[in-house]
């Protein structure tokens, strides 16, 4: 079967760094997703990672290690608008269907 | 706009009617999925489609529900006899054919706006 794991609620403030931690069992990796979503809105990707490291997009990264399970989105320079919700999400074992977490919501003060 | 179109945006109904949404993919996209969500969660999969065929139902996917895709393009998901539970967000998104992937970020799906249902 699969599990995904993620904190439910984060707080920071703007232009601080913060991290979005997952961790994942899965029976057949096929890669990890991390999607932003407003409330209301659909989902919005953002990363894919499918092999070890970091990788960089403007202000968001994302991390994997697929020998720990795990998984996380770092994003710097916070702004207002990045108060959501984030999903980490990974393929099922056919490489189709996408199972996700129930989300992290953060919330970014000024 | 070419992003992933549903409609419609919001219905609300009364518990035991039938209710019918659409999902138009982004055109290259021969792949197509339904989710659901409800409040607090992420999203769960239904049922995924590659062009025309239904290659993958969830056990989510009720006898009441049904999802077609008659010509491989657009889709709709029926929901007969509704009930108080049914009441959630229903999020179509789409992909690219395995074949076509160059990157494997193209495996990436899109999501529509959304039909919010609420039954009464």
């Amino acid at each position: 079967g699969q599990n995904i794991d993620q904190p439910t609620e984060m707080t920071a403030t703007e232009g601080a760094i913060v991290q979005i931690n997952c961790t994942y069992q899965t029976s057949g990796f096929n890669g990890l997703f991390w999607y932003q979503q407003h409330a209301g809105e659909a989902p919005t990707f953002l990363s894919y990672n499918v092999l070890d490291g970091l990788e960089e997009k403007g202000r968001f990264s994302s991390f994997l290690s697929r020998s720990k399970g795990y998984s996380y989105l770092l994003l710097k320079e916070l702004q207002m608008k990045d108060s959501a919700s984030y999903l980490c999400a990974v393929h099922n074992q056919a490489g189709t269907a996408l199972i996700f977490g129930k989300g992290t919501t953060l919330s970014v003060s000024s | 706009d070419t992003g992933v179109s549903q409609d419609p945006r919001h219905k609300i109904t009364k518990r035991g009617q039938n209710v019918t949404f659409r999902c138009d993919p982004i055109s290259e996209h021969n792949r197509l999925y339904w989710y659901r969500q409800t409040l607090g969660q992420g999203p769960e999969f239904l049922t995924y489609f590659q062009n025309e065929a239904q290659l993958e139902k969830s056990r989510l996917l009720s006898d009441r529900f049904s999802a077609e895709r008659p010509k491989g393009s657009f889709s709709t998901l029926e929901i007969q006899r509704t009930e108080q539970g049914d009441s959630a967000m229903y999020l179509c998104a789409s992909s690219l054919p395995m074949d076509e992937y160059r990157d494997r970020v193209q495996e990436t799906q899109y999501f529509g706006p959304g039909t919010r249902l609420l039954v009464l």
